[in-house]
């Protein structure tokens, strides 16, 4: 079982969609999370960090339940430019620093 | 904000060769650098921790004799794949941590990227 687990997808949804992605981890020594967004043929790019509280930029809500160690993306009103493919990311400091990567899930936002 | 820059972006080589490729943090000094690798379809998949002044910590089924690390300065990273195989082509992606916010939620930064085909 992977350390971090996403449904691979692909999401094809119509653009003004209300798109949810997914997210578990397994070690619960996890420390901080992210969600990044990924470009075919490009590097990942920090899109938000995902608190407890919760947090939301804009179209975008991320939520984090340590409980149940989940992590959830929401994407409102969706744009053609969303599509992508959306990294969970997580921190750990056990044994030293290390940043776990989701496979990523990919989105296909359609006119 | 911060930029990680990378060197070459693309390169393409002839099997046996040996590639280096560089990873520089722009405006910020980063004691720690990590190397990624990324086949097609698949997740970054983290290579190694590059730590300036010290060895590089390689993750396993990594070789380090294949992938020699250098952390010469506190922006300066570089990977070299040594007598590179077809195999070895991939993504190869670094990324920098700003130490500015402190601990865990520190921010990744990533570099752009070097593609790496071998012929």
């Amino acid at each position: 079982r992977k350390e971090v687990e996403q449904d691979p997808g692909p999401f094809n949804v119509p653009e003004g969609a209300t798109v949810a992605f997914n997210c578990t981890y397994s070690n619960s020594a996890s420390q901080s999370f992210f969600w990044y967004r990924q470009d075919c043929r490009k590097e990942p790019k920090l899109l938000m960090s995902v608190y407890s509280s919760g947090n939301e930029d804009g179209r975008f809500t991320a939520q984090l339940n340590r409980a149940s160690q989940y992590i959830s993306l929401l994407i409102r009103d969706s744009k053609l430019s969303d599509s992508a493919t959306y990294l969970c990311v997580v921190n750990r400091n056990t044994g030293g620093f290390k940043t776990i990567f989701g496979a990523g899930t990919r989105l296909f936002v359609k006119a | 904000g911060a930029v990680v820059s990378q060197h070459p972006s693309r390169v393409i080589c002839k099997s046996g060769t040996s590639v280096k490729i560089e990873c520089r943090s722009l405006d910020f000094q980063a004691t720690t650098m990590f190397w990624y690798r990324q086949f097609p379809k698949q997740s970054l998949m983290l290579m190694a921790t590059s730590n300036e002044g010290s060895k590089a910590t390689y993750e396993q089924g990594v070789e380090k004799d294949k992938f020699l690390i250098n952390h010469a300065s506190l922006t300066l990273s570089t990977l070299t794949v040594t007598s590179a195989h077809p195999e070895d082509s991939s993504f190869y992606i670094c990324s920098a941590r700003d130490p500015a916010s402190g601990g865990a939620w520190d921010t990744q930064y990533f570099g752009p990227g070097t593609r790496l085909t071998v012929l």
